[in-house]
């Protein structure tokens, strides 16, 4: 099992330009989650995915939208990326809600 | 969800127990205590978790307080591949808050040789 995969892993983005973070799991996991993480800090909820076809704001949305695919597939998309977009963005999946997460290994992302 | 505090950093000698204190004093009776770490630039890993007993796995064992305000993570042999940034967690099982998880600035925990 691969676990958590996420693409690309490193990117860089002009002002202005929009792209999409994709995620796949093949644990068969329910949930789905988009953090950031920037320097020093500790991981913010983007947006999650508590079951396939639901999607929910988390603590950082704006500048953000999200797509659930499948059960397999969760993508971020930015749409007019910000030098404030400069992060790095990980995904997670979980067993449902309630259970413990998994986490891929990060895009790291620069804005300039 | 309940706040957690904990030490920024800590350090321990390679082959001993590191003992990593949180304190959670505003834990409601259903939220858990979990505990991720990040090992450099990767992404976080589940180490374990526990709403009221004393739990163990092949990792490490988390000590929950018997009035539940504060919990430490056990790693029992530490070697320096357990070098990384330990969070605590507190999670909660109902409403909006339900299954996501707030990360702190967790501690800092240096192996040395």
């Amino acid at each position: 099992n691969a676990g958590v995969t996420q693409t690309p892993k490193f990117q860089v983005l002009k002002t202005g330009q929009s792209m999409t973070l994709q995620c796949a799991q093949d644990m068969n996991h329910n949930s789905m989650y988009w953090y950031r993480q920037d320097p020093g800090m500790g991981l913010r909820l983007i947006y999650y995915s508590a079951s396939e076809g639901t999607t929910d704001k988390g603590e950082v949305p704006n500048g953000y939208n999200v797509s659930r695919l499948n059960k397999r597939e969760f993508s971020l998309r930015l749409e007019s990326a910000a030098p404030s977009q400069t992060s790095v963005y990980f995904c997670a999946s979980s067993a449902d809600r309630g259970y413990e997460q998994y986490f891929g290994p990060g895009t790291r992302l620069t804005v300039t | 969800d309940a706040k957690t505090t904990q030490p920024p950093s800590m350090d321990c000698a390679e082959g001993r127990a590191a003992n990593l204190p949180c304190n959670h004093s505003t834990i409601s009776g259903n939220e858990y205590v979990y505990w991720y770490r990040q090992i450099h630039s990767q992404g976080p890993q589940y180490i374990i978790h526990g709403l009221k007993n004393n739990e163990t796995n092949e990792m490490a064992s988390l000590i929950i307080t018997e009035d539940r305000k504060s919990s430490t993570l056990i790693l029992p042999h530490a070697t320096l591949r357990d070098t990384a940034v330990y969070y605590c967690i507190v999670r909660g099982t109902g409403g909006t808050s339900y299954g996501k998880l707030t990360f702190g600035q967790g501690t800092i925990l240096t192996v040395h040789p």
